[in-house]
C-alpha cells in the first residue's frame, strides 16, 4: 500500500562528510517532503518537492523527487554537528493523505 | 508570532488516569493532526480534523479521544483504555486546500510518562 521505506535507519559520520538518505515506495506519491527533528522537538519542514524529477536545494541540503514518483533522496553536504537529528521523509499520494517514513537518525562526530 | 503550541512539554500521570494534551495554533489552518512517536520510531497518526466540529480516526485511535470546538484548538485526551500511553505526542496543522498539497507544520511536542 502507501508505505514509505526510509533508509538507512541510522548513520554515524565524521564532521565534514557528505550524507545521503532515501525514501522509496511501491506506490506513486505526488509530493515528497523532508523534515528534520531535533531531539525532544517537533519535526521542521526542510524541503518540499512537487514535480517528478525536481531537484531542490536549501543551503547544504539537496533533495530530489524521483522520476518514477516512487522515491526521493536527500543529500547533506559538508555535515556539521548541528545536523544531528532524525530526518523524516513524507509523501502525499493524494491532497490530504500524507505518510511518513520511519526516519534516519544522523549522528555527526566532531 | 504565528505557530503551533503544545503544553505542557512534559507530563506525568498515574496509570488509570485520563489526561488531556493541549494543542493551539494561530496559523489560521483548517486541518489539525495528532501523532504518536515512540523511541526510535516514526510518526503514527492518532486522529485528524479537517474542519471545526469534525474529526476522523487515524491508524491508532483506540484509547484516545479528541474534540474540535474551535478552529485554533485540537485537544487530545489519552484515556485509561490506552494500554501503553507513555510516548512523545506531536500536534500538527495544515491548510486544507482542495487543489493543492497541504504540508503539515508541527508543534514542539509533549512527552507523556505514565507511572
Amino acid at each position: 500500500g502507501q508505505q514509505l521505506n526510509q533508509s538507512p535507519q541510522s548513520m554515524f559520520i565524521q564532521e565534514g562528510e557528505d550524507v545521503s538518505m532515501n525514501c522509496t515506495s511501491s506506490s506513486i506519491f505526488n509530493t515528497w517532503l523532508w523534515y528534520k527533528q531535533d531531539p525532544g522537538e517537533g519535526p521542521v519542514l526542510l524541503i518540499a518537492l512537487y514535480k517528478a524529477g525536481e531537484l531542490t536545494s536549501n543551503g547544504r541540503l539537496t533533495a530530489q523527487f524521483g522520476i518514477t514518483r516512487k522515491d526521493s533522496f536527500l543529500n547533506i553536504s559538508a555535515s556539521i554537528p548541528s545536523d544531528v537529528g532524525i530526518y523524516f521523509c513524507a509523501g502525499f499520494y493524494n491532497n490530504n493523505d500524507m505518510r511518513f517514513g520511519a526516519g534516519t537518525r544522523l549522528t555527526v562526530k566532531p | 508570532d504565528g505557530g503551533i503550541t503544545q503544553s505542557p512539554k512534559y507530563l506525568f500521570r498515574k496509570e488509570g488516569q485520563n489526561v488531556t494534551l493541549s494543542c493551539e495554533q494561530n496559523l489560521n489552518h483548517d486541518a489539525m493532526y495528532w501523532y504518536r512517536q515512540d523511541p526510535g520510531q516514526g510518526l503514527r497518526l492518532i486522529y485528524y480534523s479537517q474542519i471545526v466540529n469534525d474529526f476522523q480516526k487515524g491508524d491508532i485511535a483506540e484509547g484516545y479521544s479528541v474534540s474540535r470546538e474551535k478552529k485554533e484548538s485540537f485537544p487530545l485526551t489519552v484515556t485509561s483504555a490506552q494500554k501503553n500511553p507513555t510516548a512523545f505526542y506531536l500536534c500538527a496543522s495544515s491548510i486544507n486546500r482542495l487543489d493543492a498539497y497541504n504540508e503539515q507544520f508541527f508543534g514542539p511536542g509533549t512527552r507523556l510518562t505514565v507511572l
